[in-house]
Parts: C-alpha cells; sequence; structure tokens
C-alpha cells in the first residue's frame, strides 16, 4: 500500500519569503507520479505542481518548485516569493503508474499562513 | 473554476435518509472520481468510473454506491446515513491517457448529517 507522510502540521512564512513543504512516500513501485494540491479557505482543491518519478528534472510552476529525491523518496514543494493568497492547506498526494485505475493517495496535509 | 461541477452545494438531512450527489466532470474526459474529505480521516478514495465503467474501489463502504452515466456525468449515492458520514466529498475527473494524469477537482458536496 501507498502512504504518504507530510510532517509539517502548520507552517507560517512572512510575505515575499520562501518556505519549503516537506513530503515524504512509501511504496514499492517504479513508476509513478506526484502531486502537490493547495486548498483555500474556499475549499477547492487546486493542483500546484506535478512530478513524473521517471523524470529526473524537478518540476517548477512560477514561483513553485520541487525538491524529488526518488531514492529517498521525498517530495519538497518550496514556494518563492510567498503571497498572502497562497495561505491555504497543501496536500501532497501520490498515484501510481498504471492504466485505468488512477486515484490519488494524499497525506494529511500542511496548513500554511502567509504573514503580511 | 476547474470546469467540474457539483449539485447540491450544502446537504442537511437526517441519519437513516439517503442522498445522492451529482458530478458533471470536465468536457471531453472520461475518468470521475469521487473522494471524501473529513476531519478524521482526512482525504479518502472512494470510488472511480471509466466511460462507464467502475474501474477501481477505495474506501467506500457498502452503504455507498456510484455510476456512470453514458453522458459523463456521475451520482454517488449514500445511504442509511450515519453521523460520521458527515463530510466534503469531491468529485474529480481525469482526461486518462496521452500522458496526462492530472485529476481536476470540483467545488465539493458539504453533507451534515444531523
Amino acid at each position: 500500500a501507498q502512504t504518504v507522510t507530510q510532517s509539517q502540521p502548520e507552517m507560517s512564512v512572512q510575505e515575499a519569503e520562501t518556505v519549503t513543504l516537506s513530503c515524504t512516500y512509501d511504496t514499492s513501485e517504479n513508476n509513478y507520479y506526484l502531486f502537490w494540491y493547495k486548498q483555500p479557505p474556499s475549499r477547492q482543491m487546486i493542483l500546484v505542481i506535478r512530478q513524473e518519478a521517471y523524470k529526473q528534472q524537478n518540476a517548477t510552476e512560477n514561483r513553485f518548485s520541487v525538491n524529488f529525491q526518488k531514492a529517498a523518496k521525498s517530495f519538497s514543494l518550496k514556494i518563492s516569493d510567498s503571497q498572502l493568497g497562497d495561505t491555504a492547506m497543501y496536500f501532497c498526494a501520490f498515484m501510481k503508474h498504471q492504466t485505468g485505475a488512477n486515484n490519488l493517495f494524499f497525506g494529511t496535509g500542511t496548513r500554511l499562513t502567509v504573514i503580511p | 473554476d476547474s470546469g467540474v461541477t457539483q449539485t447540491p452545494k450544502h446537504l442537511i438531512t437526517a441519519t437513516g435518509q439517503r442522498v445522492t450527489l451529482r458530478c458533471s466532470p470536465r468536457s471531453g474526459d472520461l475518468s470521475v472520481y469521487w473522494y471524501q474529505q473529513s476531519l478524521d480521516q482526512g482525504l479518502q478514495f472512494l470510488i472511480q468510473y471509466y466511460n462507464g465503467e467502475e474501474r477501481a474501489k477505495g474506501n467506500i463502504l457498502e452503504r455507498f454506491s456510484a455510476q456512470q452515466f453514458p453522458d459523463l456525468h456521475s451520482e454517488l449515492n449514500l445511504s442509511s446515513l450515519e453521523l460520521g458520514d458527515s463530510a466534503l466529498y469531491f468529485c474529480a475527473s481525469s482526461p486518462q491517457g496521452g500522458g496526462s494524469y492530472e485529476q481536476y477537482f470540483g467545488p465539493g458536496t458539504r453533507l451534515t448529517v444531523t
């Protein structure tokens, strides 16, 4: 079974600063995908970034980047130039690479507060 | 706006009752997933449908069932409701295939069982 662990229940960061959210996972699979989702107070789940396990290059989306360490089974999210709108719950998620069934396994989330 | 719609937004009902939650996937997406988000269980996968057929089952109770219709919309039926079924229920959709595995979530249906 796949498990996803987010060991930081809450974090805070000053506006314009950089923050890193941690995620580790456990799997025996070799091919898989990893995702970070953001859930703001509106409760909408918003895809932030994704990483394919077969790619060595870390994914980047504007101010969001990941540090993917496959051997260590670690997948951290770095948010640069933090903005007030980044205040949200952040969920790390794992998906097996397989045809057909592609459900997500989620971590317990990290609540991030951006302080003005 | 993800393009996934869910109705109703809120639902309040009593224990023992039955409710139906509805989801319309993004245009062109063939897969629909249902997730439950509760305070004690976190975000859990319930069930997936692909082009009308069940593809995967997660921690879905026997009191819960789902289906996907020919127009690809999906319904999640919850029966004999208990207080512990109070949660936010999300539907997500994905295109499946073509190397695209992102799931796009609807706004959710908040179910309160009293």
